[in-house]
């Protein structure tokens, strides 16, 4: 089992709708957990990060995280074409060295 | 967060040659990170680098391979020595925040292509 798991879509949703990106881990992934946005051809972008059980809200932007299931998740509200993108969820390891594992990558397609 | 420059931000370099890449920060951190992108692929950790001794690599990668410095607290190098096209990829660096090191944040990143 990879240590975190994304399904690769694409997701495509339509313009306004909300985006729902998945992503479960193993136990050697710690309770940090990171959303990046990566535009094609650009550098990953950090959007959220949540470290306990529950939701967070910043904007339309929603992270969740269940540590019974080992699941986090990231709702995009209002989706926007501007919105189209690769999320990358990240864990951090349990190695103390604070770097993190990657998932594959959800591309996410907002149609207009 | 911290504002993270990286040198040079693409270079294309012929097989059995090796480069540089440059990473500087714009305020002292602990940790510094490489990660590689291969071509559609995610983000693999490379090595961690602390300033001092010497860097930690990950599994399947090797310090005659992808030799870095971390000569003080705003500044590292990344080599990749003796190309050849699987090397071709995204390489980016990373840094985290205050003492956990996280969230961390990334360079604008390394496009090589090697030929």
């Amino acid at each position: 089992q990879k240590e975190v798991e994304q399904n690769s879509g694409p997701l495509s949703v339509p313009e306004g709708a909300i985006a729902s990106l998945n992503c479960t881990y193993s136990d050697r992934v710690s309770q940090s957990f990171f959303w990046y946005r990566q535009y094609s051809g650009k550098s990953p972008e950090l959007i959220m990060s949540i470290y306990s059980n529950g939701d967070k809200e910043d904007g339309r932007f929603t992270a969740q995280l269940n540590k019974a299931s080992q699941y986090v998740s990231l709702l995009i509200r209002d989706s926007q074409p501007s919105d189209s993108a690769t999320y990358l969820c990240a864990g951090s390891m349990d190695t103390g060295r604070r770097a993190l594992t990657f998932g594959s990558g959800t591309r996410l397609q907002v149609q207009p | 967060s911290a504002v993270i420059s990286q040198k040079p931000s693409r270079d294309i370099c012929q097989r059995g040659t090796s480069l540089t890449i440059q990473c500087q920060v714009d305020s002292q951190v602990t940790m510094m990170f490489w990660y590689r992108q291969q071509p559609g692929q995610s983000l693999t950790l490379i090595a961690t680098a602390n300033q001092g001794s010497e860097a930690t690599y990950e599994s399947g990668f090797v310090i005659d391979k992808f030799p870095i410095s971390r000569p003080n607290l705003t500044f590292s190098t990344l080599t990749v020595s003796n190309m050849s096209p699987e090397d071709s990829s995204i390489y980016l660096c990373s840094v985290g925040d205050g003492l956990s090191n996280q969230p961390q944040h990334f360079g604008d990143g390394t496009r090589l292509s090697i030929l």
